[in-house]
């Protein structure tokens, strides 16, 4: 089964306005950290947002919030007041904390491909 | 702060030969791992180092080893190259916790010709 489920492999998304990019994730563990990543077509893979699984608040990072819910297992990120700039993949991934020694690495998604129309 | 430095950006090997990739973290950080992506598998782990042991390795064959050094900076070798292992190499920084994050480089794009 997949950790890591991202649905849509691609969104539209007019300048100016908000979007969900959905994430949904599969462990048994208590303690684990998501995060998301946006890769441009350079390559590199950006830092966007954390959770840990004990936060009760959602993240936010500026633009970037992270709706969070623990009970439906899903983590999905909201970029308001999108940018031309935003156009990129996006991966959502998960660090387990103690699960079997599988707890240093992070699992990713597929992505989604996110472009911002003028 | 610096961020995680990963070089050379390009290589173009040929098969059979043998490449090694570095990775600088971020200062303090004791954690480094290594991706490889590429367009039909995603992303995927390869191992992972802190304070110079090797705590995790995914599913590569052995031509895929690291090694980290006792100022945190790893090293990646891939030796006998193919074809299939023409892709982006990342490698990402962190404390080393489940709960801190990780911040990756710009990558290592390998082409293997």
């Amino acid at each position: 089964a997949q950790k890591i489920t991202q649905t849509q492999p691609g969104m539209f998304v007019q300048e100016k306005e908000a979007v969900t990019l959905d994430c949904t994730y599969d462990t048994s563990d208590q303690s684990y950290g998501l995060f998301w990543y946006k890769q441009p077509s350079s390559g590199e893979m950006i830092f966007l947002i954390y959770q840990g699984s004990y936060d009760e608040q959602n993240a936010t990072e500026g633009r970037y919030s992270l709706n969070f819910q623990k009970a439906r297992k899903s983590a999905n990120l909201v970029i308001s007041a999108s940018q031309l700039g935003d156009s990129a993949m996006y991966f959502c991934a998960m660090r387990e904390g103690y699960s079997g020694g599988s707890n240093y690495k992070l699992t990713f998604g597929k992505g989604t491909l996110l472009t911002v129309n003028p | 702060k610096a961020g995680v430095t990963q070089t050379p950006r390009y290589l173009i090997k040929t098969r059979g030969q043998q490449v090694t990739l570095s990775c600088s973290p971020i200062s303090g950080h004791r954690s480094v791992s290594w991706y490889q992506q590429t367009p039909g598998q995603g992303l995927q782990f390869l191992f992972e180092y802190f304070s110079e042991t090797q705590r995790n390795k995914g599913n590569f064959p052995g031509r895929f080893s690291g090694r980290q050094f006792s100022n945190s900076r790893s090293e990646m070798n891939v030796s006998t190259l193919e074809l299939g292992d023409s892709a982006l190499y990342l490698c990402a920084s962190s404390a080393g916790t489940w709960e801190t994050e990780a911040f990756f480089g710009q990558g290592t794009r390998l082409t293997v010709v």
